[in-house]
């Protein structure tokens, strides 16, 4: 059973420091992984995807690394800025194509 | 290109009584999951389908039930809804596993008061 975690559950960063969001799974059989963002009583955006056969992805200030072998995924943000403030989510998807989420970690960037 | 809808975007619904959350796509997307979210936390999901006539169960399945006659549609059904129901419930749907980029697309949110 795929279980996703990411730790920590919430982080404060003052604005301009470079952070790292971390995500970790069970199974190391995946398919994908994505990162999201979801502002507070909104919906989901797509960050960034991985496939499996790769080690990292990037846009503008964000990479996500993948390291399918030890279950872990980060996604590093650079420069934080006060709009970067939402929550991260993670997710997890097998051959299958079931998936599954990791509980998020809640970003407050202040200026 | 209206992408994932998904109705109504909010209810109430006292306990016991049954109700079908809607979620259309427009895409042509083979894969499409219900999931719930609760305060505070990430989504947890309830079914999924790979493709019409075609389901599976989730991490929490208990108390919903599915379809998928078509390939748009992916209706959630709560039969006998019970106060741990209440949640933000989300659809979404990716192409496929070929899909070069493998986006999910979500729909915004139903979210559900059980009384």
């Amino acid at each position: 059973k795929q279980e996703v975690t990411q730790i920590p559950a919430a982080l404060s960063v003052p604005e301009g420091e470079n952070l790292v969001l971390n995500c970790s799974f069970t199974d190391s059989a995946i398919y994908n992984l994505q990162w999201f963002r979801q502002d507070p009583g909104k919906g989901l955006t797509s960050l960034l995807l991985i496939q499996s056969s790769q080690r990292e992805q990037t846009s503008g200030r964000l990479n996500a690394s993948l390291d399918k072998s030890s279950g872990r995924s980060t996604l590093y943000i650079a420069a934080s800025q006060p709009g970067d403030s939402a929550t991260y989510l993670c997710a997890v998807k097998n051959q299958g194509g079931k998936l599954i989420f990791g509980q998020g970690t809640e970003l407050s960037v202040k200026p | 290109n209206a992408g994932v809808t998904q109705t109504p975007k909010f209810r109430i619904l006292k306990i016991g009584q049954s109700m079908t959350l809607q979620c259309t796509q427009d895409m042509n997307h083979n894969y499409m999951y219900w999931y719930r979210q609760d305060p505070g936390m990430g989504l947890k999901l309830i079914y999924y389908s790979v493709g019409a006539g075609i389901t599976d169960k989730g991490e929490v399945p208990n108390g919903y039930n599915v379809s998928r006659s078509t390939t748009e549609d992916f209706p959630l059904r709560l039969e006998l809804a019970a106060p741990s129901q209440t949640s933000v419930y989300f659809c979404a749907s990716i192409l496929g596993q070929t899909s070069s980029t493998g986006e999910l697309f979500f729909g915004e949110g139903s979210r559900l008061t059980v009384l």
